[in-house]
Order: structure tokens, then C-alpha cells, then sequence
């Protein structure tokens, strides 16, 4: 079944960019039809939708994130990235990767904490 | 934006219990609702879609009704499994929304 894992920084710091990057396993982001997401939770939290894209490339991303994420995806290595610019201790949290289907995300990735710190 | 508003934040509540957990869209969101189970440590876990349908391997002691703006996730007889954070979430446009969260503790 499809399996989804998140890698990265564990500490970035501020001003700084965050990258992540999630690899898919079981599925092929160049013939899947679903979008594909990212989403945060802040320490003790709930949880916050930052991005959803296609593996064109196109995406429709979070209103208050929009001027600071970019998104990418790599079809050869099966695999799609987030870069969040100038980040702040705000930023700290689990992120987590996703399949968007049907508007809902039914695969997500362990998560991976990454914490904004000098 | 939709805002999603679930209630309660918190529950407690034993085995064999009935839990129910309202969740409100600001507008309508038709059928397009997600309802995920979070447990500490872990990713969320999708349980419902498309308001009331289970996802494949979720007890059947899970249910979701609603459309609209007004949805509920019912739990029949609580088991020792089930205590976690439950979250709502429409599909119905972006960007994606959830709500709060409610948290099942033991009573």
C-alpha cells in the first residue's frame, strides 16, 4: 500500500528556509491523479493545511503561508518538496506529508518535527 | 475561508460509552467533510469522507451523518482504542480546513 515518508532539517534557523521533501512508495506521482499535500502542527496544536498540489506542478496553497511556500515535484525520484522562506519560531512544529484525495487525506507520511532556532 | 468549529473541545467518557462530536462549517460545504483520528505521537488517521463514508478498516462503530453545515461523528460503545484527538475537516474548496479538534479522554 502506499506509503509516504518525510525528510529534512530537524532544526532550521531564523529567517532561514525550511525544506522538506516527502518520497511516495507503492504509488507514481507522474500517472497519480490526486493531489498531494503538506500539513503542520504546531506544538500541542491542532492541525494547519499549508499546500496541495499536482504532479504537474500546479497548487493551491494556504492564504497566510502563500507569500513564503513553494512547492516542487521531482517525478524521477518519485518525490515532492516544500520550501518555506524566512521562517520564525512560529514555524516550529510536526510537518507532515499527504495524499489529497477527493478532498480528503487518506495517506500521510510519520511526520517530521522541525524545530526554528537559533 | 470556511471556519470550522467543532464542539465539545473535550469529552470524557468510559468504555462502551457513546461519543458524539459536532463539527459547523461557516458555509455550506455539501457532503465534502473529513472526520481524522489523531493519537499522541502519531499522523492523523483518516476515518470518514465524504461526511458518512468509513474509510477502508475503521470499525464500524464509527459513523458521520451531516451535509451542509452541520455534521456529527458518533462513536458507538467507546473502546479503550478510541481515546484520541478527533478533527473535522471540509473538502468542499481551498484552502482545506479543520477544526479544533475534541479531545475523548477517559473518564
Amino acid at each position: 500500500h502506499l506509503q509516504l515518508q518525510e525528510s529534512g532539517p530537524a532544526l532550521v534557523k531564523p529567517s532561514e528556509t525550511l525544506s522538506l521533501t516527502c518520497g511516495v512508495f507503492n504509488d507514481s506521482l507522474s500517472s497519480s491523479s490526486s493531489y498531494w499535500a503538506w500539513v503542520r502542527q504546531s506544538p500541542g496544536k491542532g492541525l494547519e493545511w499549508i499546500v496541495s498540489m499536482y504532479s504537474s506542478g500546479s497548487a493551491h496553497y494556504s492564504p497566510s503561508l502563500k507569500s513564503r511556500v513553494s512547492v516542487s515535484v521531482d517525478t524521477s525520484k518519485n518525490q515532492f518538496s516544500l520550501r518555506l522562506s524566512t521562517v520564525t519560531a512560529t514555524d516550529t512544529g510536526i510537518y507532515y506529508c499527504a495524499r489529497n484525495e477527493v478532498g480528503a487525506l487518506d495517506y500521510w507520511g510519520q511526520g517530521i518535527l522541525v524545530t526554528v532556532s537559533s | 475561508d470556511v471556519q470550522m468549529t467543532q464542539s465539545p473541545a473535550s469529552v470524557s467518557a468510559s468504555v462502551g460509552d457513546r461519543v458524539t462530536i459536532t463539527c459547523r462549517a461557516s458555509q455550506g460545504v455539501s457532503s465534502w467533510l473529513a472526520w481524522y483520528q489523531q493519537k499522541p505521537g502519531k499522523a492523523p488517521r483518516l476515518l470518514i469522507y465524504a461526511a458518512s463514508t468509513l474509510q477502508s478498516g475503521v470499525p464500524s462503530r464509527f459513523s458521520g451523518s451531516g451535509f451542509g453545515t452541520d455534521f456529527t461523528l458518533t462513536i458507538n460503545s467507546l473502546q479503550p482504542d478510541d481515546f484520541a484527538t478527533y478533527y473535522c475537516q471540509q473538502a468542499n474548496s481551498f484552502p482545506l480546513t479543520f477544526g479544533g479538534g475534541t479531545k475523548v479522554e477517559i473518564k
